[in-house]
């Protein structure tokens, strides 16, 4: 089954320590991003990859990092976790940036809590 | 930089009505536009995508219209019912190489029995 798959799904931390939440596609996807998610902001991109080694910033990076050493995984790195951080993360994929058949495909979330 | 803005916020509506959602973005120059359903605390679930080139798209009771021009996009939910209760999303992509995705912050539909 073709999917966007995330981990953990659900996170407790404690400010200052380091997590990575994990994304994986399973559909030869060139394009992978990370989006967050909070009341009364909606969706906000955080960082996108258009192919391995290949990143660039979103709309809100700060106090983020990602990489991307195989086409399937992008995983997002919080190096020293911020209360500010609590949100709920989406990752997405898609077949072809700029191409016709560029429909995101997302992962089911992961829920941050950051105490 | 691009805004996308969704009215309304929420609507009810009864069941078996036609309705509606609106999506405006301020920069014409978009690569898609692409209408999401989220249910409450799951993720989000690709409905209609829209190419610049294209005036619409169909799937089902949905049909999704968009007008480049004017930055507007609507999404038509044909005799709703229920099951449609969500919260809908639009969604552009704009930006060198349509890297960026630019989402609205959603309608919430609530359909009545």
């Amino acid at each position: 089954e073709a999917q966007v798959t995330q981990n953990p799904r659900y996170l407790i931390t404690v400010t200052g320590k380091k997590l990575t939440v994990t994304c994986s596609q399973n559909m030869n996807h060139e394009y992978m991003s990370w989006y967050r998610q909070d009341p009364g902001l909606g969706l906000r991109q955080i960082y996108y990859s258009m192919n391995v080694e290949v990143t660039d910033k979103g709309d809100v990076p700060e106090g983020y990092k990602v990489s991307r050493k195989e086409k399937r995984n992008f995983p997002l790195i919080l190096e020293s976790p911020s209360p500010n951080q609590t949100s709920l993360y989406f990752c997405a994929s898609s077949y072809k940036p700029g191409g016709y058949y560029n429909e995101q495909f997302f992962g089911p979330g992961t829920r941050l809590t950051v105490l | 930089k691009q805004e996308v803005t969704q009215i309304p916020a929420a609507l009810s509506v009864p069941e078996g009505e036609n309705l509606v959602l609106n999506c405006s973005f301020t920069d014409s120059a978009i690569y898609n536009l692409q209408w999401f359903r989220q249910d409450p605390g799951k993720g989000l679930t690709s409905l209609l995508l829209i190419q610049s080139s294209q005036r619409e798209q169909t799937s089902g009771r949905l049909n999704a219209s968009l007008d480049k021009s004017s930055g507007r996009s609507t999404l038509y939910i044909a005799a709703s019912q229920p099951g449609d209760s969500a919260t809908y999303l639009c969604a552009v992509s704009s930006g060198a190489g349509s890297y960026q995705l630019t989402f609205g912050k959603g309608t919430k539909l609530s359909v009545i029995p």
